[in-house]
């Protein structure tokens, strides 16, 4: 089946430091890419869509200068998290989509982000 | 806005049905119904999808009514394994955006021994 991983795991940062998270589809092509958050006890939370080669659609109310989203490739995707603070502490999961039509996304592990 | 309401939780007994409901009542012509489950600090994993046809996969059957305002995923023999948070969503297939997901607060299953 299809498979997406994320990188780190678990990433510790201190406040107003930036961290970036990768998304890979390990063996298919994902013409799109999603970017969800969750926090605790809470349902994800789409952030933004990323279609490669172009700029990423953002959800209503989630800052494009503060989470930067590069989809260069079709298998690769990241989430920059810049000058993090505590607030952004969360679980974040990719999700990627072989192409139009009928399928289903494929999810990644998640990365807890923690920020202290 | 999720367009789906789910109960917050449900219990299934090991080795049982597990039979687990979602309202879609605004559900549009081109829209399917997505089942996604999510076991703890995992990401979501797929189950099944339909359009107006039940269907039945290796995971899970998916019951459809007639008008398409409610459905039912079942697992047909609940093992503890089985305990995650279950997301019954609409979506569009395909489209420029892939046919993003909207996520609501979907049903907490626990399956006790």
């Amino acid at each position: 089946g299809a498979v997406v991983s994320q990188h780190p795991s678990r990433v510790i940062c201190k406040s107003g430091t930036s961290v970036k998270i990768e998304c890979r589809s390990l063996d298919f092509q994902a013409t799109t890419m999603f970017w969800y958050r969750q926090f605790p006890k809470q349902s994800l939370m789409l952030m933004a869509t990323s279609n490669e080669g172009s700029k990423a659609t953002y959800e209503q109310g989630v800052e494009k200068d503060k989470f930067l989203i590069n989809h260069a490739s079709l298998t690769l995707s990241t989430l920059t998290v810049t000058s993090a603070h505590p607030e952004d502490s969360s679980f974040y999961i990719c999700s990627a989509n072989m192409g139009q039509g009928d399928n289903e996304q494929y999810f990644g592990p998640g990365t807890r982000l923690t920020v202290t | 806005d999720a367009k789906t309401t789910q109960p917050p939780s449900m219990d299934c007994a090991e080795g049982r049905a597990a039979n687990l409901p979602c309202n879609h009542s605004t559900i549009s012509g081109n829209e399917y119904v997505y089942w996604y489950r999510q076991i703890h600090s995992q990401g979501p994993q797929y189950i099944i999808h339909g359009l107006k046809n039940n269907e039945t996969n290796e995971m899970a059957s998916l019951i459809i009514t007639e008008d398409r305002k409610s459905s039912t995923l079942i697992l047909p023999h609940a093992t503890l394994r089985d305990t995650a948070v279950y997301y019954c969503i609409v979506r569009v297939a395909g489209g420029n955006q892939g046919g993003k997901l909207i996520f609501g607060q979907g049903t907490e299953l626990s399956v006790k021994p």
